[in-house]
């Protein structure tokens, strides 16, 4: 069964940093194009950022908002992609879902950005 | 990268058929053909229903089908049922830096 487990959110101050994880199972990771996506509270989805395989280059693309703050990577030994996010603002408050090109989803972590 | 503008509301009574729009530009629905939609009941994670405009993943019922005319894209659930009443967010890959657009979202009503 594929699986994704997202961990890591929680509180953080504005200007802060979290990293969040997310541990897949029932697939090969390595071969993966692995997405981030979030969604604020009452609010739509938000295409976040995206990581290649390393079969295929490796690179991250990133959303306007985030780009320069956060960093998406991977590491194919553990089957776990990572959300480096840094200079954190309070709209980046939000549930982050990873997935695997959109089919399935984690079950997503909340990140709360507040003073 | 302005999001892909869907319906806020759409209701249907059991059995009845709708459609929830989805309109974007040349940029991105009217650019690929890689529109797809996805179902999200409250507290839950977002779940593929289609993509690639037109096609189910397995196990999804053949109820809910995909179209798509220029710069619009369409999600038909026909046979409606209890069980499909929740938000609706379409999706496309866009030519802008931010690869990958979303839809405002819909909430489907089943009266």
């Amino acid at each position: 069964e594929v699986q994704l487990v997202e961990s890591g959110g929680g509180l953080v101050k504005p200007g802060g940093s979290l990293r969040l994880s997310c541990a897949a199972s029932g697939f090969t990771f390595s071969n993966a194009w692995m997405t981030w996506v979030r969604q604020a509270p009452g609010k739509g989805l938000e295409w976040v950022g995206r990581i290649k395989s390393k079969a295929d280059g490796g690179t991250a693309d990133y959303a306007a908002p985030v780009k320069g703050r956060f960093t998406i990577s991977r590491d194919d030994s553990k089957n776990t992609l990572y959300l480096q996010m840094n200079s954190l603002k309070t709209e980046d408050t939000a549930v982050y879902y990873c997935t695997n090109q959109f089919d399935p989803w984690g079950q997503g972590t909340l990140v709360t950005v507040s003073s | 990268q302005s999001a892909l503008t869907q319906p806020a509301s759409v209701s249907g009574s059991p059995g009845q058929s709708i459609t929830i729009s989805c309109t974007g530009t040349s940029s991105d629905v009217g650019a690929y053909n890689y529109v797809s939609w996805y179902q999200q009941h409250p507290g839950k994670a977002p779940k593929l229903m289609i993509y690639d405009v037109s096609n189910r993943p397995s196990g999804v019922s053949n109820r809910f089908s995909g179209s798509k005319s220029g710069n619009t894209a369409s999600l038909t659930i026909s046979g409606l049922q209890a069980e499909d009443e929740a938000d609706y967010y379409c999706s496309s890959y866009t030519t802008s830096s931010t690869l990958e657009v979303f839809g405002t979202g819909t909430k489907v009503t089943v009266l």
